[in-house]
């Protein structure tokens, strides 16, 4: 199957802080790209959905100032949390899809923790 | 809005039990669903992946099974063993281009040896 992958793997950082969580599909071309989260022993939540060039889509319930979405190449998406607080810990996967695939390729996954 | 139910929420199961888990959704207008595990803090891993035209998939000991018309799949496990505890999420995708898959909440499954 494809390969998706994620960077970092996990990370720290103080509240207040920006971070960058990148997605990249590492052996085909991936017009549309999701981000999810997770909280302990809760299921993946869809935050937001994103096509190559264009602006991402917000699920209901998401800042979009605050969860900035960049998928500005066939092959990488980043998701910034901006200015992050304790309440933003979660695990976030992003997944990708190509347009010749039905399914839906997750990466591992990246645990943010706000300190 | 499509909404996926998982049931039961955990399971523990002695070696050797077959089990079935169960998932359901609300819109039966769906284009695939799809089963995944989960490890604890770990990403997911793609088990079957059945198309809305299917009835079923197998891949040795699991065996899913789509009635999507009642909006229901099932998760057969046979001769369940230790290593097959873990989250197992049942997600589906609509049947519109461009749309994610929608998660369950999972179930808990815990193998006893």
């Amino acid at each position: 199957g494809a390969v998706v992958s994620q960077h970092p793997s996990w990370v720290i950082c103080k509240s207040g802080t920006s971070v960058k969580i990148e997605c990249r599909s590492l052996d085909f071309q991936a017009t549309t790209m999701f981000w999810y989260r997770q909280f302990p022993k809760q299921s993946l939540m869809l935050m937001a959905t994103s096509n190559e060039g264009s602006k991402a889509t917000y699920e209901q319930g998401v800042e979009k100032d605050k969860f900035l979405i960049n998928h500005a190449s066939l092959t990488l998406s980043t998701l910034t949390v901006t200015s992050a607080h304790p309440e933003d810990s979660s695990f976030y996967i992003c997944s990708a899809r190509a347009w010749t695939y039905n399914e839906q390729f997750f990466g591992p996954g990246t645990r943010l923790t706000v300190l | 809005k499509q909404e996926v139910t998982q049931i039961p929420a955990a399971l523990s199961v002695p070696e050797g039990e077959n089990l079935v888990l169960n998932c359901s959704f609300t819109d039966s207008a769906i284009y695939n669903l799809q089963w995944f595990r989960q490890d604890p803090g770990k990403g997911l891993t793609s088990l079957l992946l059945i198309q809305s035209s299917q009835r079923e998939q197998t891949s040795g000991r699991l065996n899913a099974s789509l009635d999507k018309s009642s909006g229901r799949s099932t998760l057969y496990i046979a001769a369940s063993q230790p290593g097959d505890s873990a989250t197992y999420l049942c997600a589906v995708r609509a049947n519109q281009a461009g749309t994610a898959l929608i998660f369950g909440k999972g179930t808990t499954l815990s193998v006893s040896s």
